[in-house]
């Protein structure tokens, strides 16, 4: 069973920039959910994706935004980048609807620097 | 608003002891509670979750206790072993059908297990 992979492990950006990371969920899990971290905080949920669409989202602005594929991996896109969007980039698959559970399994992160 | 508290930022513990790590929330919605640990540069890890229907749950050297009355839970280890020094999150879900399965996490606590 493949875990939850991220890709870049870590970039760095300057302010006004756009980035976009991604996700490989877990085999067989159908659900995404982007969460970040600031330094000392525990993580904070941005949005979560469920069979392509955009199921529910957190207190974060449009320019946060985010796709997910057939295959349920997944994108996440910031624009305009701020200093205060550095950060850990997680992303968390889980397999939802009806029989799906609740435990989210995290990837390892992406740690993006906005300079 | 600070839904998930976790109070206390860091606890040693000896080796062979027990760790509590304790967690309280606000939210009456809440109906599912997890607890994550976190090495540096890894994600969370998923070690032990709690529904509301229930009042403990153990599952090896970890048992989380729910006090719904309280708005209470806790992650007990026992014993504790030098591997197990981490940051502790604790995490909450909010029953909604047909909606994000959004995570609430606490600020985490950094256990560290003296040898």
């Amino acid at each position: 069973e493949t875990g939850v992979t991220q890709s870049p492990t870590h970039l760095i950006k300057t302010r006004g920039q756009q980035v976009t990371l991604r996700c490989s969920s877990q085999s067989g899990h159908n659900t995404v959910s982007w969460y970040q971290q600031a330094l000392g905080q525990g993580p904070q949920f941005i949005f979560q994706y469920y069979r392509e669409e955009e199921n529910g989202r957190g207190n974060f602005p449009p320019r946060f935004s985010g796709l997910q594929f057939p295959n349920y991996s997944s994108e996440l896109n910031v624009n305009a980048l701020e200093l205060d969007d550095s950060a850990l980039y997680l992303c968390a698959s889980s397999l939802g609807g009806q029989a799906g559970g609740d435990t989210q399994y995290f990837g390892p992160g992406t740690r993006l620097t906005v300079l | 608003d600070q839904q998930v508290k976790q109070n206390s930022p860091s606890l040693s513990v000896q080796e062979g002891r027990i760790s509590i790590l304790n967690c309280d929330y606000t939210n009456s919605m809440f109906d599912y509670f997890l607890w994550y640990k976190k090495y540096p540069a890894e994600g969370p890890t998923f070690l032990i979750s709690i529904s509301s229907i229930k009042d403990k749950n153990e599952d090896g050297r970890f048992t989380v206790f729910l006090n719904k009355s309280a708005k209470h839970l806790s992650l007990h280890i026992v014993p504790s072993q030098p591997g197990d020094s981490a940051v502790y999150f604790c995490a909450a879900r909010a029953f909604s059908s047909g909606s994000a399965r959004q995570l609430t996490f606490g600020s985490g606590t950094q256990l560290t297990v003296l040898p």
